[in-house]
């Protein structure tokens, strides 16, 4: 069993679109990270978070520490969000798991 | 912007030869990661530090070896590289002493084993 969740594996969107990806684990965390890869390239961090909403231009994450659940929304998608996005949360032991990542096609 | 290099960046090599990836971090970090990737696949930690002369393998048995021996520097080895190592590797690092600990990741290094 992994112990971070990602849903769905994949998504297609037409441009314009809002789009949700959910995120879910079962450890106990401080904080949770939202990562992006672009093909071919290398994976920054898009949110760190450990409650409430976070907004950065056109995405937004929130979390639910009791769910114990995540999403990242973008709003108004575009081509190049096109992306894998990785959901990531800290072990104690102070390495992280990741989730299998969630790969975005936004179609123009 | 994250100041952590890694070198090179695309590397392809022969079965049997021994190649070192390197990664350096400016930050100060005294966290730092090996992740493997295969194309559309999630990360596999490989080899940790969590400071100078401090060096752990994580959950894939990459047949690779680690060194910390200054604080900036984290460099990867294989020993004898096999057509089954060919992937990306991942360099990440963060600095503890907080509860949200940001990693930071370098570009990758593409490998391919003949």
């Amino acid at each position: 069993k992994n112990e971070v969740e990602q849903s769905p594996q994949n998504l297609t969107a037409q441009e314009g679109e809002f789009i949700t990806i959910n995120c879910s684990y079962s450890v106990g965390i401080s904080a949770l990270h939202w990562l992006q890869q672009h093909p071919g390239g290398g994976i920054v961090s898009l949110f760190m978070l450990s409650s409430g909403k976070k907004k950065h231009g056109r995405l937004i994450a929130t979390i639910n520490i009791q769910e114990k659940h995540s999403s990242l929304h973008i709003t108004a998608s575009h081509p190049r969000d096109s992306a894998v996005y990785i959901c990531a949360v800290p072990s104690q032991g102070g390495q992280f798991y990741f989730g299998t990542g969630t790969s975005l096609t936004v179609i123009p | 912007e994250a100041d952590i290099y890694q070198t090179p960046r695309y590397l392809v090599i022969g079965t049997g030869k021994k190649i070192t990836l390197e990664c350096s971090q400016t930050m100060g970090h005294d966290k730092m990661y090996w992740y493997q990737q295969d194309p559309g696949m999630e990360l596999h930690l490989i080899h940790y530090s969590y400071g100078v002369n401090s060096t752990e393998k994580g959950d894939l048995s990459s047949e690779s070896t680690v060194s910390r021996i200054r604080t900036e520097h984290f460099p990867l080895t294989l020993e004898s590289a096999r057509p089954s190592h060919t992937s990306q590797y991942l360099c990440a690092s963060t600095l503890s002493g907080t509860t949200q600990e940001t990693q930071y990741f370098g570009p990758g290094t593409r490998l391919l084993v003949l």
